[in-house]
């Protein structure tokens, strides 16, 4: 059974800093999606990661793939408070390769950025 | 652009009503999928369709019928509301494929069950 962990739950920091979330699975995949959620609205893709050794960045986020060792990370650089949202990580529970739309979410990270 | 539109955004029922939610994508896409989120545990897949005609139960299927007649349609049947599916529903939608195949949420509808 895939299971998808992501930590810290909440993160609460300040303008200007760095900091990064992580996202552990449990079995094989080849895709893993980012996505942001803002309180009370639907979820907005952010990356989709392929490969091993994947790499994406969008502005202050950047995000990171490393099959061998099952992990993802989102890498905040220099916080500002527009990014204060929910991040989730989610893994397509397919074991064939390719998009099922089948996904597997993490519990999410409340990211709050103080001014 | 209309992409993947849900109807009700906001229900209350009480016990042992029943009722469905509509979920609509007008983006061609074939896979088309149930969430629900409930605080401090993410969103966990209801069910899933490949295609019309074609569903299969995800990881909390108990409560909750499908049916896919049409491409664009998914709708969700709750026969008999329980409070334990008080919850925020959000439909998906996607293509299959190798490549850059993201999946796409509507807005949510928000059930409550008394």
């Amino acid at each position: 059974e895939l299971k998808v962990e992501q930590n810290p739950l909440f993160l609460s920091m300040q303008e200007g800093k760095n900091y990064t979330i992580y996202c552990n699975y449990s079995t094989t995949s080849d895709r893993l999606y980012w996505y942001r959620q803002d309180p009370g609205k639907s979820l907005e893709s952010l990356f989709v990661l392929l490969s091993n050794g994947a790499v994406k960045q969008e502005g202050r986020l950047m995000a990171s793939l490393d099959t061998k060792a099952r992990l993802s990370t989102l890498h905040i650089t220099a916080a500002v408070h527009d990014l204060s949202a929910t991040y989730f990580c989610a893994v397509d529970s397919s074991l064939r390769g390719g998009a099922t739309n089948k996904l597997i979410f993490g519990t999410g990270t409340l990211l709050a950025v103080q001014p | 652009n209309a992409g993947v539109t849900q109807t009700p955004k906001f229900q209350v029922l009480k016990t042992g009503q029943s009722m469905t939610l509509q979920c609509a994508q007008d983006m061609n896409h074939e896979y088309m999928s149930w969430y629900r989120q409930d605080p401090g545990m993410g969103l966990r897949l209801i069910h899933y369709s490949v295609g019309a005609g074609i569903t299969d139960q995800g990881e909390v299927p108990n409560g909750y019928n499908v049916s896919r007649s049409t491409t664009e349609d998914f709708p969700l049947r709750l026969l008999s509301a329980a409070p334990s599916q008080t919850s925020v529903y959000f439909c998906a939608s996607s293509s299959p494929g190798q490549g850059v195949t993201e999946a796409f949420f509507g807005q949510g509808t928000r059930l409550t069950v008394v």
